[in-house]
């Protein structure tokens, strides 16, 4: 079975700080991961994915994530924060039956 | 043009109603999915379709009925509403099934039972 656990519902950074939101899956099989980001009342967009190529994935707007095996994990960081990255974050992890199980969700707040 | 669209984005009815939320894509993808967010913002999977055939069935109560005339519209149709019912339901295409495959997600349906 997978399952993803993402550590700290809330992040507080302030602006130009280094963002790192937390993410350690579980899986049976060698995973496929996923970072999205929900702005308020809008959809999921997909910031990154990680499918067994690179280890450091890069993304949108300045994230990037790196997949260690060793750790379980998959944490997602941008080297500075902007106003316009508060949002909710979730990690996904893909499971053998082709749908996603997401974490649940670290929203992040950016102070000026 | 919107890729993955839901339709109404806001849904305020009574309990026992009947409501639907109709789903659309135009990025050509094979499957699609419906997924609910809880009021803790917590995401599961409910359904997924590919090619018009049901893949995944998670445990949802009878009452919640998907339907997909073709490969580009999914629909969720849902029988004698009830409280618990009340959450955002996102509506999400990938191209094909697979597990390295991405979800593209439409913007969400407020369902409000009241």
């Amino acid at each position: 079975a997978q399952s993803v656990t993402q550590l700290g519902s809330h992040v507080s950074v302030s602006e130009g700080a280094l963002v790192l939101l937390r993410c350690n899956y579980s899986s049976s099989v060698p995973p496929y991961l996923f970072w999205y980001v929900q702005y308020p009342n809008q959809g999921l967009q997909l910031l990154l994915k990680y499918t067994s190529a690179a280890t450091l994935v890069k993304g949108i707007n300045g994230f990037e994530a790196e997949f260690k095996k060793s750790e379980t994990s998959f944490h997602l960081t941008k080297p500075s924060a902007h106003m316009s990255d508060a949002a909710e974050y979730f990690c996904a992890v893909s499971a053998n039956t082709d749908k996603l199980i997401f974490g649940t969700g670290t929203r992040l707040q950016v102070f000026p | 043009d919107t890729a993955v669209s839901q339709t109404p984005k806001y849904l305020v009815t009574q309990m026992g109603n009947d409501k639907s939320i109709k789903c659309e894509q135009n990025l050509g993808h094979d499957t699609m999915y419906w997924y609910k967010q809880d009021s803790k913002k917590f995401l599961k999977i409910m359904f997924s379709y590919n090619n018009k055939e049901l893949i995944i069935n998670e445990t949802v109560p009878n009452r919640f009925s998907p339907k997909s005339p073709d490969k580009a519209h999914l629909n969720l149709h849902i029988n004698s509403l009830e409280l618990g019912d009340s959450a955002v339901y996102f509506c999400a295409s990938s191209l094909r099934t697979g597990r390295r495959t991405e979800a593209f997600f439409g913007q969400g349906t407020r369902l409000t039972v009241v």
